[in-house]
């Protein structure tokens, strides 16, 4: 069974960090471009980086660009985000997402599964 | 950036209707859009990708179209476990970008 487990969400202050990690099982991580995904309370959702292709390029959203990273850690089948000078617009609960398609057949760059999430709050 | 508009915001059917969901974009997108389900407390599920194909075990009540700018996703006869809310995302371009949603209720 495919499972994608995150976690590191919680309350941080404005100008803080925090790292995300999601850990995935049941396929091979290696083979699949991966995103994080958010979605702030109430709202819909906004796409936050991701890797794409065999070569792993990554790509960010411009509203958190220069401030989040995304990485891989292969052996690990673990994905991570790390966000620094949060805002309060960073408030959202975090998804971690694989691509439909795998590297030897096709990167679509939408996504299935989803991980349930892990939430982020910016406040003092 | 390519911005996909949802449209209507809410849908009010009854179960053994029909639904229509719209998705707009800014630009041509070809055929690289996806719809997704969402209910509450729970993470988004592929339904339609590449705007016409199901996802895996989805019911062939949902029924993806269009191309370039214009998209449908259409329930044809609602069930009681559909009402939810619908996103679509295109991937034709970077930044990969989500409509604003569409909740379809009782």
């Amino acid at each position: 069974e495919v499972q994608l487990l995150e976690s590191g969400g919680g309350l941080v202050q404005p100008g803080g960090s925090l790292r995300l990690s999601c850990v995935v099982s049941g396929f091979t991580f290696s083979k699949y471009a991966m995103s994080w995904v958010r979605q702030a309370p109430g709202k819909g959702l906004e796409w936050v980086s991701g890797f794409s292709g065999s070569n792993s390029k990554t790509y960010y959203a411009d509203s958190v660009k220069g401030r989040f990273t995304i990485s891989r850690d292969n052996p690990g089948n673990t994905l991570f985000l790390q966000m620094n000078s949060l805002t309060a617009a960073d408030t959202a609960v975090y998804y971690c997402a694989r691509d439909v398609g795998d590297y030897k057949t096709r990167t679509y760059n939408c996504f299935d599964p989803w991980g349930q999430g892990t939430l982020v709050i910016v406040s003092s | 950036e390519i911005v996909l508009t949802q449209s209507p915001a809410t849908l009010s059917l009854s179960p053994g209707e029909r639904a229509t969901l719209s998705c707009r974009a800014s630009q041509s997108v070809g055929r690289y859009l996806a719809w997704y389900q969402q209910k509450p407390g729970q993470a988004p599920r592929l339904l339609i990708y590449d705007a016409i194909n199901r996802a895996t075990d989805i019911p062939v009540r949902f029924t993806g179209g269009g191309s370039g700018t214009d998209f449908t996703l259409t329930i044809s006869s609602l069930q009681p476990e559909d009402f939810a809310v619908y996103h679509c995302q295109q991937y034709g371009n970077w930044p990969l970008t989500f409509g604003g949603g569409t909740k379809v209720e009782i």
